[in-house]
C-alpha cells in the first residue's frame, strides 16, 4: 500500500532555532501534500495544502512566514518552523495524496521547543 | 462549510464485545466520509471510506461503517473488539471541489477507545 515517510519523528531544540520536517511519499506520486498540527487531546488542524510546483495555500490563522512549506517534487514536501518558540511545540503530521485518491499519513513529528 | 461531530470522547469496552463509534456530519451535498485510526504517537491509518454506492462499507481490521443520509451519520462498527484496537479514532468528511476533483478533509475531535481484557 501507499507509504508516507515523515522525518524526524521527534525533535527537541532550543527556542529561536529553525526546524525542518520532511515528508516523503515512497511508492506513489504525491500531487498534493497536507500539513496538519495536532494539539494535545485535540483533532488535527489543517495548516496548509501544497501542490507540487506551486506555492502552498495556508489556512486562516497560520503564519506563512513562520511555517515555510516547500513541495519541490512529486515525492517530497518540507515544513520549516522558523525561529521556533515554545508555543510551536506540537505534533505535526503530513499527508500525501495522488490526485483524487485518499490521503495517506506520515507517522508524525513531535516537536518540543525548550 | 462542513463539520464533523464525534459525540463520545472516550469509550471503554471489554475485549470480545461489539463496538460502535458515532459520527455525525454537516455538509450541504453528498460527502466523502472516512474513518481513521491513530495509535499513540503515530500518524493516522485509513480504516475505510465512503464515496458512493453501497452505504455499508467494509474496511480493514474487521471494521465496517454505514452511511445514513437521513441521519447525517457514518458510524463505525466492529462485532468483536480486540485489545489491539485500543487507539483514537477520527471521523472525517471531505468537501469535494468538483472542478478540480480534489478535496480537503475536516476531522472530528476523535474518540478514544480503551479495551478491557
Amino acid at each position: 500500500g501507499a507509504v508516507v515517510s515523515q522525518h524526524p519523528s521527534r525533535v527537541i531544540c532550543k527556542s529561536g532555532t529553525s526546524v525542518k520536517i520532511e515528508c516523503r511519499s515512497l511508492d506513489f506520486q504525491a500531487t498534493t501534500m497536507f500539513w496538519y498540527r495536532q494539539f494535545p487531546k485535540q483533532s488535527l488542524m489543517l495548516m496548509a495544502t501544497s501542490n507540487e510546483g506551486s506555492k502552498a495555500t495556508y489556512e486562516q490563522g497560520v503564519e506563512k512566514d513562520k511555517f515555510l512549506i516547500n513541495h519541490a517534487s512529486l515525492t517530497l514536501s518540507t515544513l520549516t518552523v522558523t525561529s521556533a518558540h515554545p508555543e510551536d511545540s506540537s505534533f505535526y503530521i503530513c499527508s500525501a495524496r495522488d490526485r483524487d485518491q485518499p490521503q495517506h499519513f506520515g507517522d508524525g513529528t513531535r516537536l518540543s521547543i525548550l | 462549510a462542513q463539520s464533523v461531530t464525534q459525540p463520545d470522547i472516550h469509550i471503554t469496552v471489554s475485549e470480545g464485545a461489539s463496538l460502535e463509534l458515532r459520527c455525525n456530519y454537516s455538509y450541504g451535498a453528498t460527502p466523502y466520509l472516512f474513518w481513521y485510526v491513530q495509535s499513540p504517537g503515530q500518524g493516522l491509518q485509513l480504516l475505510l471510506k465512503y464515496f458512493s454506492g453501497d452505504t455499508l462499507v467494509q474496511g480493514i481490521k474487521g471494521f465496517e461503517a454505514e452511511f445514513k443520509r437521513s441521519q447525517s451519520s457514518f458510524n463505525l462498527r466492529k462485532p468483536s473488539v480486540h485489545w489491539s484496537d485500543a487507539a483514537e479514532y477520527f471521523c472525517a468528511v471531505a468537501a469535494v471541489d468538483s472542478g478540480a476533483g480534489s478535496y480537503q478533509l475536516t476531522f472530528g475531535k476523535g474518540t478514544k477507545l480503551s479495551v478491557i481484557p
